[in-house]
């Protein structure tokens, strides 16, 4: 089974900082998703990328899917209180259809 | 509007009697796949379901079951629930390009 490493576990920053999530494997993906989640419901999904090199961008967001396929960033520019929550990345095995989520990154941005 | 639906929210039962969740989406998917959250470790795959019939071992199948005899459903079975399947679980519908999670099931088992 493929592993996903997201870093960091944790971050706490001011209102109005940038800051990026990374999420990285030895193993390449078929896509890849970053979702979010709120305490007590399910994950909310933000985008997918499929091909390697691609970016993506959500308002403040901007995701990034490594050349290799085996790697993401999330960065979230000028952050807001609104952006607290956990970060989640997950992907789609190569060799079959199974996928797995990085342990995820639970943000917190202080107003 | 896009729904995966679970049932129930919360349940506490006793080791060893048998239990379904259910799960139900209103969109159509072909994937549709049940998760583990747990502390510490994330959202882990039970199994998954490519289409009607078609089911698969995810990374943490031993001790559940799972069926998918149309494709709106997708329930979890746990033939003799144990403490050690004590966990938040949810149930998606997805695409490749959408994904849409239920709002998840506490599950207690003591």
């Amino acid at each position: 089974t493929q592993l996903l490493e997201q870093s960091p576990q944790f971050l706490s920053i001011q209102e109005g900082e940038n800051l990026t999530v990374y999420c990285n494997s030895s193993s390449v993906f078929s896509s890849l998703q970053w979702y979010r989640q709120e305490p007590g419901e399910g994950p909310v999904l933000l985008v997918t990328v499929v091909t390697g090199g691609e970016v993506k961008k959500l308002k403040r967001l901007t995701f990034q899917f490594g050349d290799a396929r085996k790697d993401s960033s999330l960065h979230i520019t000028a952050a807001q209180p609104g952006d607290t929550g956990l970060y989640l990345c997950a992907g789609e095995e190569n060799r079959d259809d199974k996928i797995i989520f990085g342990k995820g990154t639970r943000l917190h941005i202080l107003p | 509007e896009a729904q995966v639906t679970q049932n129930p929210r919360y349940l506490i039962t006793v080791t060893g009697k048998k239990l379904t969740v259910t799960c139900s989406q209103n969109m159509n998917h072909e994937y549709m796949s049940w998760y583990r959250q747990d502390p510490g470790l994330g959202l882990r795959q039970i199994y998954y379901s490519m289409n009607v019939e078609v089911t698969d071992k995810g990374d943490v199948p031993e001790g559940y079951k799972v069926s998918r005899k149309e494709k709106r459903n997708f329930p979890l079975i746990l033939e003799s629930p144990s403490p050690n399947q004590t966990s938040l679980y949810f149930c998606s519908a997805e695409t490749m390009t959408e994904a849409f999670f239920g709002q998840g099931t506490r599950l207690t088992v003591v």
